[in-house]
């Protein structure tokens, strides 16, 4: 069946250094690819997500890339800030008639200030 | 102020007793979805709703029931078959448009004693 497999399940990385967080699914049907951001306590919130007919997509520090070939697809976080901290998700949408969502195991980042 | 309202936010059962957990969205969304979330295991997918009336199966559907009578409501049962109910149980919404976004709610922590 589908699944997504979500590396590392841990990271930590200093103040002010890039984090990236992997994700591999696998199937090849799946059409767009979401990340979510989980706070302490707090529901989930998308912060960034691509379409299958895009290699790369930025807004501020958080860019998303996509490699289709491989179904790989990463989060780079750059110039990290405590605020980042959190668990993030990543996620892969099969979209041919039913619109279902499957999760990756999920990374926990922890900023060092 | 429009949203997804999950109820009871905590909630204590005795072994063997069916649980109901509620979810309502005022986003006018189509389709709704019921997660379960375990440490290290992500968000694994209950249930999911396209439509009013319809409503399939995730991957760990064994042990849960549904219904969707209503657009804005898709309640979880929790029954007594289901093997380690103790969990976080988050529901999302999503809008038949071609967006891609689920909007996660607050999130309802079961514990059965």
């Amino acid at each position: 069946g589908e699944n997504v497999e979500q590396h590392p399940s841990t990271l930590s990385v200093q103040e002010g250094d890039s984090a990236v967080i992997k994700c591999t699914y696998s199937d090849s049907a799946s059409n767009y690819f979401p990340w979510y951001k989980q706070e302490l306590g707090k529901r989930p919130q998308l912060i960034i997500d691509i379409r299958s007919n895009v290699g790369e997509k930025k807004d501020q520090r958080i860019a998303v890339t996509l490699n289709k070939t491989a179904k790989h697809f990463s989060l780079h976080i750059t110039e990290t800030q405590p605020e980042d901290s959190a668990v993030y998700f990543c996620a892969a949408r099969h979209s041919s008639g039913t619109y279902k969502y499957i999760f990756g195991t999920g990374t926990r980042l922890k900023v060092l200030a | 102020d429009g949203g997804i309202t999950q109820s009871p936010k905590y909630l204590f059962r005795k072994e063997g007793q069916n649980v109901t957990l509620s979810c309502e969205q005022n986003l006018n969304h189509d389709a709704m979805y019921w997660y379960r979330q375990d440490p290290g295991q992500g968000l694994r997918l209950i249930y999911y709703s396209q439509i009013v009336n319809d409503f399939q199966k995730g991957d760990i559907a064994e042990g849960y029931s549904v219904s969707r009578e209503k657009k804005e409501s898709f309640p979880l049962t929790v029954t007594s078959a289901q093997k380690n109910p103790t969990a976080f149980y988050l529901c999302a919404s999503r809008t038949a448009a071609n967006t891609g976004e689920l909007f996660f709610g607050e999130g309802s922590r079961l514990t059965v004693l």
